[in-house]
């Protein structure tokens, strides 16, 4: 499965866009990028994902690049509320295909 | 409200004293999924099921048992192998299918006595 490379950390200052960025460099053609986030001692929340397109929902966007190997996560107007552990992940076709969580990017909002 | 339960929140265990761990989710989920989180790292995974009566080694299973007798739930035992059991494990379920997000439980806390 592929793996993935993230900052260690970032902030961002509350109200303006939060970018986040992600590395998958060996993703496979039916693999697709997931996002969720952490916040402290709660499970991880999903966020959003995609295949190929750029996605939008109510609380991101994903850019994909053409060739698939890196992704940003676009919070659009970041709040307080925002500051977790961002986690990048991709996932195979079906849960036999084991989805890795690496460390992830710890995002600070200031005021 | 759909969701997955995982219970309870916070537990302690002996030295040498087996723990089961409880998670049940009522969203018609066929997978299912254990984790373990230690402070400041990603999530690893210990167990997986993608049906009843069947279930996978993930990459730190040992010390670790689990059973899938019902569709909606899936103890996680951490045995007296186990010798540095002190993390946050988290449950998810998901469809069989990657365009399905993995839908996350709170998290159950094991600290040792």
């Amino acid at each position: 499965d592929a793996k993935t490379t993230q900052p260690t950390s970032m902030d961002c200052a509350e109200g303006r866009a939060a970018n986040l960025p992600c590395n998958h460099s060996t993703i496979s053609g039916n693999e697709y990028v997931y996002w969720y986030r952490q916040i402290h001692s709660q499970g991880p929340q999903y966020i959003i994902h995609g295949l190929k397109n750029n996605e939008t929902n109510e609380m991101a966007s994903l850019i994909i690049t053409e060739d698939r190997k890196s992704s940003t996560l676009i919070l659009p107007h970041a709040t307080l509320r925002d500051t977790a552990v961002y986690y990048c992940i991709v996932r195979g076709y079906s849960s036999a295909s084991k989805i890795i969580f690496g460390s992830g990017t710890r995002l600070s909002i200031r005021p | 409200d759909g969701g997955i339960t995982q219970s309870p929140k916070y537990l302690f265990r002996k030295e040498g004293q087996n723990v089961t761990l409880s998670c049940e989710q009522n969203l018609n989920h066929d997978a299912m999924y254990w984790y373990r989180q230690d402070p400041g790292q990603g999530l690893r995974l210990i167990y997986y099921s993608q049906i009843v009566n069947d279930f996978q080694k993930g990459d730190i299973a040992e010390g670790y048992s689990v059973s899938r007798e019902k569709k909606e739930s899936f103890p996680l035992t951490v045995t007296s192998a186990q010798k540095n059991p002190t993390a946050f494990y988290l449950c998810a379920s998901s469809i069989e299918d990657n365009d399905q997000p993995q839908h996350f439980g709170d998290g159950t806390r094991l600290s040792i006595l």
